[in-house]
């Protein structure tokens, strides 16, 4: 059974861009999560989407949003980076409503400059 | 606000010796916990789980404690081994939907030979 696929593993970009990130969940997963992991920070909750529905949003201004498809594959978008963008954007799937545990991808490299 | 916390930034234990990680909560709405572990440009994988109706669960070498009336869980590793040495992340969450898991920052652990 595949993995957590994220695409792509790493990218630089500069002020003021946009950038979309790709996932695709586990096969049979709905729910598909999206964390951001900065150097010395542990994981910060972005959203999470079941069956194309956002279903919880963290703390973060609107230039983060996502979106998910009829095929559970996710995608994150951040409008206007700022140089404080740059981490690590982790999406997890689980198999949801109350699926326990989070199944991670390996997560995309951001770096803006 | 810092719901989970993950005091010791850091953790190192001789092999064969037990290794304690701990993690402590403020919202009393958290009824489900878990702990990942994440090796360098891997995404977290989890490893184990508890829900609060437990006040203990084990798994192998691993073993978690939860202490609701302290707001407190550990992870017990026993014994330690080399290739545990990664950062261990606690979770939590309202219900055993994990989409919206609220982490900690993590705690790295060294096992030395």
């Amino acid at each position: 059974k595949a993995g957590v696929t994220q695409t792509p593993r790493y990218l630089i970009k500069t002020r003021g861009q946009q950038v979309t990130l790709s996932c695709s969940p586990i096969s049979g997963h709905r729910s598909v999560s999206w964390y951001q992991q900065t150097p010395g920070q542990g994981l910060q909750f972005l959203f999470e989407y079941f069956s194309e529905t956002q279903r919880n949003k963290g703390n973060f201004p609107g230039r983060f949003s996502g979106r998910q498809f009829s095929n559970s594959r996710s995608e994150m978008n951040v409008s206007t980076l700022e140089l404080g963008d740059s981490a690590l954007y982790l999406c997890a799937s689980s198999s949801g409503p109350n699926g326990g545990e989070l199944f991670f991808g390996e997560g995309s490299r951001l770096t803006v400059l | 606000d810092q719901q989970v916390k993950q005091n010791s930034p850091s953790l190192s234990v001789q092999e064969g010796r037990i290794s304690i990680l701990n993690c402590d909560y403020t919202n009393s709405m958290f009824d489900y916990f878990l702990w990942y572990k994440k090796y360098p440009a891997e995404g977290p994988t989890f490893l184990i789980s508890i829900s609060s109706i437990k006040d203990k669960n084990e798994d192998g070498r691993f073993t978690v404690f939860l202490n609701k009336s302290a707001k407190h869980l550990s992870l017990h590793i026993v014994p330690s081994q080399p290739g545990d040495s990664a950062v261990y992340f606690c979770a939590a969450s309202g219900g055993t939907n994990a989409g919206k898991s609220t982490f900690g920052d993590g705690t790295t652990l060294t096992v030395k030979p």
